[in-house]
């Protein structure tokens, strides 16, 4: 089946810095990707829709200075948490979706960062 | 916007039992509905879906039904086993998937 990798799978940063986590997606080609955020004990909220070799389109609330998305090529969406603080900590996850008889959304292993 | 609400947020059913967690969604639209399994710090797993072609689904103990008409589709599960203690996610969506808020099934034993 369709396999989609993220990477890190955690990182601990410092405060202000930046991280970026990669999304891929291994054996299919995804002109769009998704970026979802999950705090503890909640559910996974839609961030952004990442679009191949375009600006990528945020959900209301969300701040495209502070998390930045490129999508390069088909295969590779990156999302850029910049100066991040502890309240940024929570768990990332991105998905792409494949045409199988219908939609079908395939979604990373996740990243769960922490912001110390 | 899209929204999609998801009842009961706790579930506890003894082993054996049925569970049933009920959505409501807001696009008429939509003609994707699935239904997600998720274990702590893990990324979700899909465990059945249904189109909007049809009202009904069935994977061995796993059913889903969907009531176009009334915005409402439903998970059920039968013989519960402790394995299946984990919070569950609706979704809706032909794209961008827009989740509930998550049920944490409890099987007691």
């Amino acid at each position: 089946g369709a396999v989609v990798s993220q990477h890190p799978s955690w990182v601990i940063c410092k405060s202000g810095t930046s991280v970026k986590i990669e999304c891929r997606s291994l054996d299919f080609q995804a002109t769009t990707m998704f970026w979802y955020r999950q705090f503890p004990k909640q559910s996974l909220m839609l961030m952004a829709t990442s679009n191949e070799g375009s600006k990528a389109t945020y959900e209301q609330g969300v701040e495209k200075d502070k998390f930045l998305i490129n999508h390069a090529s088909l295969t590779l969406s990156t999302l850029t948490v910049t100066s991040a603080h502890p309240e940024d900590s929570s768990f990332y996850i991105c998905s792409a979706n494949q045409l199988r008889g219908g939609i079908e959304a395939f979604f990373g292993q996740g990243t769960r960062l922490t912001v110390v | 916007g899209e929204n999609v609400e998801q009842h009961p947020s706790t579930l506890s059913v003894q082993e054996g039992d049925s569970a049933v967690i009920k959505c409501t969604y807001s696009d008429s639209a939509s003609n994707y509905f699935p239904w997600y399994k998720q274990e702590l710090g893990k990324r979700p797993q899909l465990i059945i879906d249904i189109r909007s072609n049809v009202g009904e689904k069935k994977d061995q103990r796993i059913a889903v039904t969907l009531n176009k008409t009334a915005k409402h589709f439903s998970l059920h599960i039968t013989e519960t086993q402790p394995e299946d203690s984990a919070v569950y996610f609706c979704a809706e969506g032909d794209d961008k998937i827009i989740f509930g808020k998550g049920t944490r099934l409890h099987i007691l034993p």
